[in-house]
């Protein structure tokens, strides 16, 4: 019964690769947002998702491209990793007239060596 | 533009003892402000939120906060901290951004809590 869940927990691959990310809420939300943590724990938005529509892109870079099949599902694709994109990444999950209240996804943590 | 600080980066209080964690923010309207908490190697759980009203709110684990307007601060309390408690504590606030939100966090405090 997991509310917002996200695959795969950890994930270290080398400089250079591609890979994805993916998250799935089971909570009926139609909002649905990525989130960075980098090592000293600051969190910041990347964008965000209403009804499969991009509403917010934070400056993030051109390597990074969400994808939202459905409502339920917002997936994170990353291009030609580089050292920098180590960190936690968060999705997270909301109802825009339920009272703005995020839920958050356990978390990915991706290492590029 | 919008901001959110939190003063103290750790904070150790003994088992027992009462516990307030600070939050300002910095917001050109009525904010929609939160607290989170972190344990390790977990994602966030939202602890409380307010968003009108009644200034003191109450949320989980018997934790509270209280916004003051005049000092843009929503500093969050516990009267008897558990050693459960432990753990990351992030305030943010809510900006709306076309049909959606963006949280907008302070940098956390790390709360150690001595036996």
């Amino acid at each position: 019964d997991t509310a917002v869940s996200q695959t795969p927990k950890y994930l270290v691959t080398q400089m250079g690769n591609d890979k994805s990310i993916k998250c799935e809420q089971n909570l009926g939300h139609d909002t649905m947002y990525w989130y960075k943590q980098d090592s000293k724990k600051f969190l910041k938005i990347m964008f965000s998702y209403n009804n499969k529509e991009l509403i917010i892109n934070e400056t993030v870079p051109n390597r990074f491209s969400p994808k939202s099949p459905d409502k339920a599902h917002l997936n994170l694709h990353i291009n030609s990793l580089e050292l920098g994109d180590s960190a936690v990444y968060f999705c997270a999950s909301s109802q825009r007239t339920g009272g703005y209240e995020q839920f958050f996804g356990p978390g990915t943590r991706l290492t590029v060596l | 533009a919008q901001s959110v600080t939190q003063p103290d980066i750790h904070i150790t209080v003994s088992e027992g003892a009462s516990l307030e964690l600070r939050c300002n923010y910095s917001y050109g309207a009525t904010p929609y402000l939160f607290w989170y908490v972190q344990s390790p190697g977990q994602g966030l759980q939202l602890l409380l939120k307010y968003f009108s009203g009644d200034t003191l709110v109450q949320g989980i684990k018997g934790f509270e906060a209280e916004f003051k307007r005049s000092q843009s601060s929503f500093n969050l309390r516990k009267p008897s901290v558990h050693w459960s408690d432990a753990a990351e504590y992030f305030c943010a606030v809510g900006a709306p951004m076309d049909s959606s939100y963006k949280l907008i966090f302070g940098s956390g405090t790390r709360l150690l809590v001595r036996p």
